[in-house]
């Protein structure tokens, strides 16, 4: 089955500091990714598109500066969390999809707390 | 805006008992997916649903979809421990998935 990995699986960082998440899938091209963010007892609210090569596409309300999101190729797309805060702590969770497969297949999440 | 609510937000239900999950979105949409979510973890897929009427079932789980009502529901049967978790349904918005709220699925004996 598809599978997507994310590292890491936990970071703890200070403030001010940029924190890189990685997704990868490991068994297939992935033309597009998500990235979600989720705090606790919440649900999951979509951040980003990214397509390999091309700029990705905000949600409303998403901060473009502070989220970086690059996809550079097919099996790897990356968040960077600039000038983290304590607000930006969370669950950050990473799907990728192709065009011939009906589902996205999610990673595993990255859990962020920023002190 | 999509707009996907689910209900009950919390369920507590026995061991054995029956219950149903509602998944209401607020726009036309034909694909719907389910997941599961345990504490900590990230999302498992337990149904993609593509179709008006499509009906599929896994275990105690059965899934429906009513594209005409906008509805889909979460049927348990007979419930078991290992059925507690976190519920999410997810709607097809132009290929990016909108979630519903959420139901917090708790099953004690």
């Amino acid at each position: 089955g598809a599978v997507v990995s994310q590292h890491p699986s936990r970071v703890i960082c200070k403030s001010g500091t940029s924190v890189k998440i990685e997704c990868r899938s490991l068994d297939f091209q992935a033309t597009t990714m998500f990235w979600y963010r989720q705090f606790p007892k919440q649900s999951l609210m979509l951040m980003a598109t990214s397509n390999e090569g091309s700029k990705a596409t905000y949600e409303q309300g998403v901060e473009k500066d502070k989220f970086l999101i690059n996809h550079a190729s097919l099996t790897l797309s990356t968040l960077t969390v600039t000038s983290a805060h304590p607000e930006d702590s969370s669950f950050y969770i990473c799907s990728a999809r192709t065009p011939s497969v009906e589902t996205q297949y999610f990673g595993p999440g990255t859990r962020l707390l920023v002190l | 805006e999509l707009k996907v609510e689910q209900n009950p937000l919390f369920l507590s239900m026995q061991e054995g008992k029956n219950y149903t999950i509602y998944c209401n979105y607020s726009t036309t949409s034909d694909r719907l997916y389910w997941y599961r979510q345990d504490p900590g973890k990230s999302l498992e897929s337990l149904f993609v649903l593509l179709s008006n009427g499509a009906v599929k079932q896994e275990g105690r789980l059965m899934a429906s979809l009513d594209t005409k009502a906008r509805l889909s529901t979460l049927h348990i049967t007979a419930a078991v421990h290992d059925l507690s978790a976190t519920y999410f349904c997810a709607v097809d918005n132009t290929d990016k998935l909108i979630f519903g709220t959420g139901t917090r699925l708790q099953v004690f004996p």
